[in-house]
């Protein structure tokens, strides 16, 4: 059983539409990521969150601690935007490794001009 | 500019051999860590390390191993035990959370290994 959930696991958009990716998952947790992994392989942070909302450019998440749920919002999809967007969680489970993460198994993002 | 180089990006392996990828950061961080990716599949957690000289496995050592004798490198050595090495390898890094405090990891571009 996956600790994190992610859905859709693939997305399609045309150029300036409104993009949601949704993270859902089963643990208590002390953060979330949002991460960008690029055609090539490497992996960017775009959030670290842990309670609220966040904001940088065209890009929003948000979270829900009590329903175990985040949301990664793009507005005005670009082409750009086309990667992998993966959710990981940070437990907050004193036993569990200090730093290390559970990860979604990601949402491909398509965006056509 | 403060960043994880992996190299190198590919990798080919003959059968029964053993193979060492290549992480260093210049970060000052504690904490590397290192993951493997499958298609389909999320990251999961092959070695951590959290101070010099101490690592610990993570959900899936088996036929791996690394060292950490140097704070900014955290080398992984594929062994020939590990019976299905071709993956996607990724190296993260990150301060020791402090209490209550989190920190973000960062990522290395990846090696890709494959087996001839």
């Amino acid at each position: 059983k996956n600790e994190v959930e992610q859905s859709p696991q693939n997305l399609t958009a045309q150029e300036g539409e409104f993009i949601t990716i949704n993270c859902s998952y089963s643990v208590g947790i002390s953060a979330l990521h949002w991460l960008q992994q690029h055609p090539g392989g490497g992996i960017v942070s775009l959030f670290m969150l842990s309670s609220g909302k966040k904001k940088h450019g065209r890009l929003i998440a948000t979270i829900n601690i009590q329903e175990k749920h985040s949301s990664l919002h793009i507005t005005a999809s670009h082409p750009r935007d086309s990667a992998v967007y993966i959710c990981a969680v940070r437990p907050a489970d004193r036993g569990s490794t200090l730093g290390r993460l559970y990860f979604g198994r990601g949402t491909q993002l398509t965006v056509w001009p | 500019d403060g960043g994880i180089t992996q190299s190198p990006k590919y990798l080919f392996r003959k059968e029964g051999q053993n193979v060492t990828l290549s992480c260093e950061q210049n970060l000052n961080h504690d904490a590397m860590y290192w993951y493997r990716q499958d298609p389909g599949q999320g990251l999961r957690l092959i070695y951590y390390s959290q101070i010099v000289n101490d690592f610990q496995k993570g959900d899936i050592a088996e036929g791996y191993s690394v060292s950490r004798e140097k704070k900014e490198s955290f080398p992984l050595t594929v062994t020939s035990a590990q019976k299905n090495p071709t993956a996607f390898y990724l190296c993260a890094s990150s301060s020791i959370p402090g209490q209550g405090y989190n920190q973000p990891q960062h990522f290395g571009d990846g090696t890709r290994l494959s087996i001839l």
